[in-house]
């Protein structure tokens, strides 16, 4: 079945360490997204990307940075720049037409401190 | 600015009673309009959209939708709930703005089932 495969499901950072949560989908999608989320504030865009090899930042991009080195894969990265990493990390793909098409969203990575 | 309210944080509701959610956005012309809904610990699920024509739209595991242009409202209803609906439901919504696309969330509504 086509879907979206995020890793790892929990995820443990020490102070001033960065660390790579991974999204891999076979549905074949040209969008990909990434997605914070805080209890009791929604969804709040961080990077996406409509092709490889190019991305935007989102709402909240300080702090993360990503690649799109292929389509099936956009590794988001979240340094030591970001000062409060803890929150639920979501990844997501679409078909083209950019955000007006419906989004697949991968299980979520958790992000803890140390 | 352009904005998605869900104003009920947390809503309860028996097994096999209805169910609104409720929705309300703020933008002059007609947005596209998504609910999710997020199971514990996992990513989110589309439940149905409205793109354009009939206000009324069907969904998965019986979830309807109605969009009201007059009250800027996107409402999601169910007849009947089930223990499995419990989970967290979004709604979301695409604004277009100066050529550039926009896609915001809500906050959610935490949806507990008791028997």
């Amino acid at each position: 079945d086509g879907g979206i495969t995020q890793s790892p499901k929990y995820l443990f950072r020490k102070e001033g360490q960065n660390v790579t949560l991974s999204c891999e989908q076979n549905l074949n999608h040209d969008a990909m997204y990434w997605y914070r989320q805080d209890p009791g504030q929604g969804l709040r865009l961080i990077y996406y990307s409509q092709i490889v090899n190019d991305f935007q930042k989102g709402d909240i991009a300080e702090g993360y940075s990503v690649s799109r080195e292929k389509k099936e894969s956009f590794p988001l990265t979240v340094t030591s720049a970001q000062k409060n990493p803890t929150a639920f990390y979501l990844c997501a793909s679409s078909i083209p037409g950019f955000l007006a098409q419906p989004q697949h969203f991968g299980d979520g990575t958790r992000l803890s401190i140390l | 600015a352009q904005s998605v309210t869900q104003p009920d944080i947390h809503i309860t509701v028996s097994e096999g009673a209805s169910l609104e959610l409720r929705c309300n956005y703020s933008y002059g012309a007609t947005p596209y309009l998504f609910w999710y809904v997020q199971s514990p610990g996992q990513g989110l699920q589309l439940l149905l959209k409205y793109f354009s024509g009939d206000t009324l739209v069907q969904g998965i595991k019986g979830f309807e939708a109605e969009f009201k242009r007059s009250q800027s409202s996107f409402n999601l209803r169910k007849p009947s709930v089930h223990w499995s609906d419990a989970a967290e439901y979004f709604c979301a919504v695409v604004i277009f703005d100066f050529g550039n696309e926009k896609l915001t969330f809500g906050t959610g509504t935490r949806l507990t089932i008791i028997p």
